[in-house]
């Protein structure tokens, strides 16, 4: 079955320390995002990446990381500059062109 | 920018009653997006709709866009306890990708 997994579902971290939050996609697409979720709000974009090798700053990068070596994978790291990281972080593909975005199943940060 | 805003934010209805979810943005809408969102879990892809008047229905959940293209709403008819979650409606930035601005949300609960 095609489709979009994170790992991990929950984790935690000490202030000060960098994490890194795994997405790998099998759909073959082109196109992955990382989203931040906070309570009772919606969506905002950290980084989108539309091709291998490349990616783009969303909304709100500050303090996040990104690469895209692989198609399959679009890794997330939360940097120590990254002054409230604790949040609900959602990572998404989709086909290059205005098309649909699957989601993935979320991973939940909480600094300690 | 664009900016989503969705009506109401919270929403608690008796099973068998129908209900409406609003959105509305700042600028032309050329392609809305409704998912709904299980608490601590990822999006599901709902609907999209692209052209002004457009209507779409999946069982009970219908979704219009208004003929001008800058308001979206999403009709449950007969709700259930398995219609309740977060709705969220997401709109298609205009120029290249497929990045989305998301509206804040919908929390609808169903009481049995």
């Amino acid at each position: 079955d095609g489709g979009i997994t994170q790992s991990p579902k929950y984790l935690f971290r000490k202030e000060g320390q960098n994490v890194t939050l795994s997405c790998e996609q099998n759909l073959n697409h082109d196109a992955m995002y990382w989203y931040r979720q906070d309570p009772g709000q919606g969506l905002r974009l950290i980084y989108y990446s539309q091709i291998v090798n490349d990616f783009q700053k969303g909304d709100i990068a500050e303090g996040y990381s990104v690469s895209r070596e692989k198609k399959e994978s679009f890794p997330l790291t939360v940097t120590s500059a990254q002054k409230n990281p604790t949040a609900f972080y959602l990572c998404a593909s989709s086909k290059v062109g205005g098309a649909e975005q699957f989601f993935g199943p979320g991973t939940r940060l909480t600094v300690l | 920018s664009q900016e989503l805003e969705q009506s109401p934010q919270s929403l608690i209805v008796q099973e068998g009653k129908n209900l409406t979810i609003n959105c509305t943005s700042s600028k032309t809408l050329y392609g809305l997006y409704w998912y709904k969102q299980k608490y601590g879990e990822g999006l599901i892809f709902l609907m999209m709709l692209q052209k002004g008047g457009e209507e779409k229905s999946h069982e009970k959940i219908t979704a219009k866009l208004d003929e001008k293209k800058q308001q979206s709403s999403l009709h449950i008819t007969a709700s259930q306890p398995s219609h309740a979650g977060i709705y969220l409606c997401g709109a298609l930035q205009g120029g290249a990708g497929n990045m989305l601005t998301f509206g804040g949300g919908t929390r609808l609960m169903v009481k049995p």
